[in-house]
């Protein structure tokens, strides 16, 4: 069965540190891999995106996703957080069409000043 | 170019009450999602149209319905209202080009519905 994986529910870095934000992934084929942003009372907003081709990602906003098939995961990072990306991130597996993205359960970043 | 478009952005209606809610696509795309989303649950799909079509269905009882109209415009409808319909729910349209950009959503900031 298609799944995704978000195991940390909240997580507090402080201002300037780096981040990282984990997911993995359960599905049948090459899969279609997203994160997607949530500020609060706000729709969701693609933050990057992977297909194919080479495995690091550059996303909006100085975000960056590792896909690592060995491991299958697809893991957020951002070298120095700023106070204005406390939100709800989450991370997608899909194939062909909407309605066969799954959405993670998703991870909420609070920051530290 | 506009983005998705939900109204209304908040509504509140009591238990038995029916609520329509519309989202308007960005321009050109003609697929339109929509997912329901609370605290405990997450991100749940309801229905997905295409083309005035409605291509694929979530989990989610008969009293959850949806429309597509020829200017891509949606529609859903939730009827006989619970206490646990009570949610943000979230519309995304997408190109369904086939292409590399096929899956990408792009999503409205969402109605929220209280139900007391």
């Amino acid at each position: 069965a298609q799944s995704v994986t978000q195991p940390d529910i909240h997580i507090t870095v402080s201002e300037g540190a780096s981040l990282e934000l984990r997911c993995n992934y359960s599905y049948g084929a090459t899969p279609y891999l997203f994160w997607y942003v949530q500020s609060p009372g706000q729709g969701l907003q693609l933050l990057l995106k992977y297909f194919s081709g080479d495995t690091l990602v550059q996303g909006i906003k100085g975000f960056e996703a590792e896909f690592k098939r060995s491991q299958s995961s697809f893991n957020l990072r951002k070298p120095s957080v700023h106070w204005s990306d406390a939100a709800e991130y989450f991370c997608a597996v899909g194939a062909s069409s909407a309605s066969k993205i799954i959405f993670g359960s998703g991870t909420r970043l609070s920051i530290r000043p | 170019k506009a983005g998705v478009t939900q109204t209304p952005r908040y509504l509140i209606k009591t238990r038995g009450q029916q609520v329509t809610l519309s989202c308007s696509p960005i321009s050109g795309h003609r697929s339109v999602s929509w997912y329901q989303q609370t605290p405990g649950q997450g991100l749940q799909f309801l229905f997905e149209y295409f083309s005035e079509t409605q291509r694929n269905k979530g989990n989610f009882p008969g009293r959850f319905s949806g429309r597509q109209f020829s200017n891509s415009r949606s529609e859903m409808n939730v009827s006989t209202l619970e206490l646990g319909d009570s949610a943000l729910y979230l519309c995304a349209s997408s190109l369904e080009a086939g292409g590399p950009d096929t899956g990408e959503l792009f999503f409205g900031e969402g109605s929220r519905l209280t139900v007391l």
